[in-house]
């Protein structure tokens, strides 16, 4: 069975500082992989997704994230964050054959100035 | 292109009452998938409808059920409600899936929040 672990709930960060958001799945096969973020009472926004290929993917508004089969991981990372990044972040795995997302619990990002 | 809307962006219902959601999908998108997000929580898959049909359920009770119209728009039902059904309720459209291929990208809607009291 499909599973999304983010293991850190809150992260805070000073603007401009980088920012990696840690995101570790479980599947079988291979996944498909993406990050949402939602900012207080709206809905999600797709940042990137991943489906194969180059496992360097770029997303909207600078971030980007690394597939890392050996490690499970589908890491989100930000070189400079701006304060309008605070909001909660959401990784989510699906799979061949289903078109629904299995998701995380979120981390909530927090940026002081 | 007309993003996806939902319908009401809040709601306050008693327990054991029933409430309709609604939901228009995407222009273009013939998918629409209804997903819970409890408080502190990420978004549970309830179910997906295509050609107007569930297709694909998660572990939700039967009292969780939903329409698709011709016109690709959703409504999710939930009766009998309880507590534990207050939440944010999302809706998400994209294209089809194809056979063997894995999921298209959702696009989602602004979530109606429900209160159950």
């Amino acid at each position: 069975a499909q599973s999304v672990t983010q293991p850190d709930i809150h992260i805070t960060v000073s603007e401009g500082a980088s920012l990696e958001l840690r995101c570790n799945y479980s599947y079988g096969a291979t996944p498909y992989l993406f990050w949402y973020v939602q900012s207080p009472g709206q809905g999600l926004q797709l940042l990137l997704k991943y489906f194969s290929g180059d496992t360097l993917v770029q997303g909207i508004k600078g971030f980007e994230a690394e597939f890392k089969r050996s490690q499970s991981s589908f890491n989100l990372r930000k070189p400079s964050v701006h304060w309008c990044d605070a909001a909660e972040y959401f990784c989510a795995v699906g799979q061949t054959g289903a078109n629904n997302l299995f998701f995380g619990t979120g981390t909530r990002l927090t940026v002081i100035p | 292109e007309t993003g996806v809307t939902q319908s009401p962006t809040h709601l306050i219902k008693t327990r054991g009452q029933q409430v309709t959601l609604r939901c228009s999908s995407q222009s273009g998108h013939n998918t629409v998938s209804w997903y819970q997000q409890a408080l502190g929580q990420g978004p549970q898959f309830i179910f997906q409808y295509y050609r107007e049909e569930e297709n694909g359920r998660g572990n939700f009770p039967p009292r969780f059920s939903g329409l698709q119209f011709p016109n690709y728009s959703s409504e999710l039902n939930v009766n009998a409600l309880e507590l534990d059904d207050s939440a944010l309720y999302l809706c998400a459209s994209s294209l089809e899936q194809g056979a063997g291929m894995g999921p298209k990208t959702q696009y989602f809607g602004p979530g109606t929040r429900l209160l159950v009291l």
